[in-house]
């Protein structure tokens, strides 16, 4: 079963706007990942925040984590058309080791 | 190094047949994953390999699906008597170590199309 659930689904900005994909989950985390996916291709890794972290950083991305709300938000700032994928955040679940996927946000960032 | 491959990267069968999908892990890496992915949906998890054994298999969704990975390297899906609503692309990923703290990296998945 899926554990994350993104929001919004989709999202159309202007290049050199920021982006803010949110993520709600439904029970206790370890640690929350979060996954870029271009049309056609296998995912790539951006960035994990463990359950004891409020924020982090890399690059134009910032992933801040709120465990008393069971969500997370992914920030990407002065986006570019290349940053036109869909985005995941994975959890797992308090007691197991591997991840669940939710269902994702379709980002669309215009020339 | 190479990423993770798996093939093919197509594969197109008629209903009640039996197929194998392949997955060449990352080399190194002890943990392998499987998942499904539908269109306009995120990666559904199928199993979890952790050496040569699954530790979960929890997201197989019936028992016409199996995995095995015999020598804790490469993995083998193997669906049988396919049904249309197998259709969907089929991922596999490798991490150096079990758990959600490890970055998983993903092939480019195989493209089943059950007719």
């Amino acid at each position: 079963s899926q554990q994350g659930e993104e929001d919004p689904q989709a999202l159309s900005i202007q290049e050199g706007e920021n982006a803010t994909m949110n993520c709600s989950y439904k029970t206790s985390i370890n640690n929350l990942q979060w996954y870029r996916q271009n049309s056609g291709r296998g995912l790539v890794h951006l960035i994990l925040i463990r359950s004891n972290e409020r924020e982090k950083h890399s690059g134009r991305l910032r992933v801040t984590l709120d465990t008393s709300k069971k969500s997370s938000s992914l920030l990407i700032t002065a986006s570019r058309a290349a940053d036109t994928a869909s985005y995941f955040c994975a959890t797992d679940q308090y007691n197991n080791n591997d991840m669940r996927f939710g269902a994702g946000t379709r980002l669309t960032v215009k020339p | 190094g190479a990423g993770v491959s798996q093939t093919p990267s197509n594969k197109v069968t008629e209903k009640g047949k039996y197929v194998e999908l392949r997955c060449d892990p990352i080399s190194g890496h002890t943990a392998l994953y499987w998942y499904r992915q539908s269109l306009g949906q995120g990666p559904e998890f199928l199993i979890y390999f952790q050496g040569t054994g699954a530790a979960d298999d929890s997201g197989l969704p019936n028992d016409r699906f199996f995995a095995v990975r015999p020598e804790g390297s490469v993995s083998t899906l193997k669906i049988q008597r396919t049904e249309r609503g197998d259709s969907a692309v089929y991922l596999c990923a490798s991490s150096s170590g079990g758990g959600s703290y490890n970055e998983q990296f993903f092939g480019p998945g195989t493209r089943l199309t059950v007719l």
